[in-house]
């Protein structure tokens, strides 16, 4: 089963770009990358998924390297409300989506 | 927007008592799921159920039973509740298999056994 790496924290300004890596070096052909996050006190949240291209929505950007074995989420310009604990998921067989411990992100006034 | 609500925030619970925890999802979404936080160890999941009256066991589904009688409403029972299963419990829901990894969750129930 692929696997992800995350940090375990990352700090940012408010209204500066926050670009959050993810290792997933054993993806599959196959394998969609998903990214959700967990606010404090509250259930997780999709943001974003993508397979091969870029992919962008009204939450963040999705830039995924050219051999997939990595790939980063980009918040543009960070608010006091993106702090949250963001996962990168790759699905387990066909059903599964593992939630690793992520990384907790911080943003500073 | 989707809406993925839980029957209760907290819960106290003693040793051996059953109990039943309840998940509705008002976007006639064919998946739901039952997740549990723990610190340390992310969210994992119990179990999942692509349709009215299937169920599937997730990872750690011992000590734990669910039943999907309507659509819209999946259920987490604890047989006999122990402390071990202090814990918050996610539900989730999805719209179909083609967007089974998109899902949507609830609030969650923090559940303390005593």
């Amino acid at each position: 089963d692929a696997k992800t790496t995350q940090p375990n924290s990352m700090e940012s300004n408010e209204e500066e770009p926050v670009h959050l890596p993810c290792n997933h070096s054993t993806i599959s052909g196959t394998d969609y990358i998903h990214w959700y996050r967990q606010l404090p006190s509250q259930g997780p949240e999709y943001v974003i998924h993508g397979l091969t291209s870029n992919v962008n929505n009204r939450m963040a950007s999705l830039a995924i390297a050219e051999d997939r074995k990595s790939s980063t989420l980009i918040l543009h310009r960070a608010t006091l409300r993106d702090a949250a604990v963001y996962y990168c998921i790759l699905p387990v067989d066909t059903d599964k989506l593992i939630f690793g411990t992520g990384t907790r992100l911080q943003v500073f006034p | 927007d989707v809406k993925v609500t839980q029957s209760s925030r907290y819960l106290v619970k003693r040793t051996g008592e059953k109990v039943f925890l309840e998940c509705v999802q008002d976007m006639d979404h064919e998946n739901m799921f039952w997740y549990r936080q723990d610190p340390g160890l992310g969210l994992r999941l119990i179990y999942f159920s692509y349709d009215v009256k299937m169920k599937e066991k997730g990872d750690i589904p011992e000590g734990y039973s669910v039943s999907r009688e309507k659509k819209e409403r999946f259920s987490l029972i604890l047989e006999s509740a122990s402390t071990n299963q202090t814990s918050m419990y996610l539900c989730a829901s999805s719209l179909g298999q083609a967007n089974r990894y998109e899902q949507y969750f609830g609030p969650g129930t923090r559940l303390t056994v005593t």
